[in-house]
């Protein structure tokens, strides 16, 4: 399979618990981005690396979000203490140039 | 924030009719992509036209760009049941820093 792939494709969790999210981007794509999508919006952008390279987090929705990209290949977004707010889906998208190609997503649902 | 405000946000057509939908947006682009969503899924890149570009064609799919009013539209020619998903115009405004999306059209195409 040679697109982005995200898991797990979905995520029940009790408020307050913590949650990791992965991606694998495509191989040869070098920027990587995390978006969240709540119901009937657009997807709404989080941060993003290139390489191993955080160059923007700052539209992070709070301090309990936070996003590795330890070696330039797979990332991780982890919701620490999660509330019921954060239910949304979760999507990564990777390019190398221009035009994304996305995953599927996670799909958060915080009880 | 979305920048892009698509219009209309739903649209019923049937099979064989041709679907327009507008994307508005606020600030100066690089470029402005169109995606699609089927229902709970990730979103799959349709086109890309760049901000020095007025029109595109891929297959059944029209875009066209105006800057100065900040708005493009997506015809889609000859619709089938299959076009049936959300579509979202995204724009670029720094060559591949983050895309920011509008709210998006669901399409309904009556078979």
């Amino acid at each position: 399979d040679t697109g982005v792939s995200q898991n797990p494709r979905h995520k029940i969790t009790k408020r307050g618990q913590n949650v990791t999210f992965r991606c694998d981007p495509i191989s040869e794509h070098n920027r990587l981005y995390w978006y969240r999508q709540t119901l009937g919006q657009g997807p709404e952008f989080l941060t993003y690396f290139q390489n191993e390279a955080q160059l923007e987090k700052s539209r992070l929705l709070s301090d309990r979000f936070s996003a590795e990209r330890p070696k330039g290949s797979f990332s991780t977004l982890e919701i620490q203490r999660t509330e019921q707010g954060d239910s949304a889906m979760y999507l990564c998208a990777s390019t190398w140039t221009e035009g994304y190609t996305f995953g599927s997503g996670t799909r958060l649902t915080v009880v | 924030s979305q920048q892009g405000e698509e219009d209309p946000q739903a649209l019923s057509i049937q099979e064989g009719e041709n679907a327009t939908m507008n994307c508005s947006y606020k600030t100066s682009i690089n470029n402005l992509q169109w995606y699609r969503q089927n229902s709970g899924r990730g979103l799959v890149h349709l086109i890309l036209i760049r901000s020095n570009e007025r029109e595109k064609h891929s297959g059944r799919l029209r875009v066209t760009l105006d800057t100065s009013k900040k708005s493009s539209s997506l015809l889609i020619t000859a619709s089938r049941a299959a076009d049936t998903a959300s579509y979202f115009c995204a724009t670029d405004g720094n060559a591949g820093n983050m895309l920011t999306f509008g709210g998006g059209t669901r399409l309904m195409v009556k078979p």
